[in-house]
């Protein structure tokens, strides 16, 4: 099945700086990846998502790539800000009506002021 | 407020009980999901029901087991519970039946089996 593994596991930054997280996938036939964002005491919520046929999607100031020659696709916060401290997570699916969702095991993003 | 509801938010309970998690999903969404969240384990996919049908099975133990009733709700049945269970579980909803559209996700339950 899908493995999804996503990389660093913690991540801290100045606010102001940039930070990436990237992710990998083993099925080709994934074509669907959000990110979500889990804030302390709350469930995930999504923040962008981008699917295959798409090698790039920007929102504001997050933005999400993707390879899928390589199936890695990323996450790009710029100017980033204290309120962006959180745990991202990636995930990947092939859809249909028996695709799993897989999640990635999430990078903790620290923005210190 | 993502429009799903769980409950309960906590629960202490001792090895080899039963417990239920209830989840109400957002108006209009016929697909659930049901997720568990541990600190090594990362959000583990469960199983998902449609408009009352299970879709979808993930790395679901067979000692928990999961429905969703004609009002749409759902519960998650944990039984012989042991050490290792003690997680956060997540219930999500959508629209429709693909998992290729936005979730929205509750705000969990933690369990923590003593």
């Amino acid at each position: 099945g899908e493995n999804v593994e996503q990389h660093p596991s913690t991540l801290s930054v100045q606010e102001g700086d940039s930070a990436v997280i990237k992710c990998t996938y083993s099925d080709s036939a994934s074509n669907y990846f959000p990110w979500y964002k889990q804030e302390l005491g709350k469930g995930p919520q999504l923040i962008i998502d981008i699917r295959s046929n798409v090698g790039e999607k920007k929102d504001q100031r997050i933005a999400v790539t993707l390879n899928k020659t390589a199936k890695h696709f990323s996450l790009h916060i710029t100017e980033t800000q204290p309120e962006d401290s959180a745990v991202y997570f990636c995930a990947a699916s092939k859809g249909g009506s028996q695709g799993n969702l897989i999640f990635g095991k999430g990078t903790k993003l620290s923005v210190k002021p | 407020d993502s429009g799903v509801t769980q409950t309960p938010k906590h629960l202490i309970t001792a090895t080899g009980q039963r417990v239920t998690l209830r989840c109400s999903p957002r108006s209009g969404d016929l697909s659930v999901y049901w997720y568990q969240q541990s600190l090594d384990q990362g959000l583990q996919f469960l199983i998902q029901y449609y408009n009352g049908e299970e879709r979808a099975k993930g790395n679901i133990l067979e000692r928990f087991s999961a429905q969703q009733f004609p009002d749409l709700h759902s519960e998650l049945n944990l039984s012989s519970l042991e050490l290792g269970d003690s997680a956060l579980y997540f219930c999500a909803s959508s629209p429709g039946v693909s998992t290729n559209e936005k979730l929205f996700f509750g705000s969990g339950t933690q369990l923590s089996v003593l």
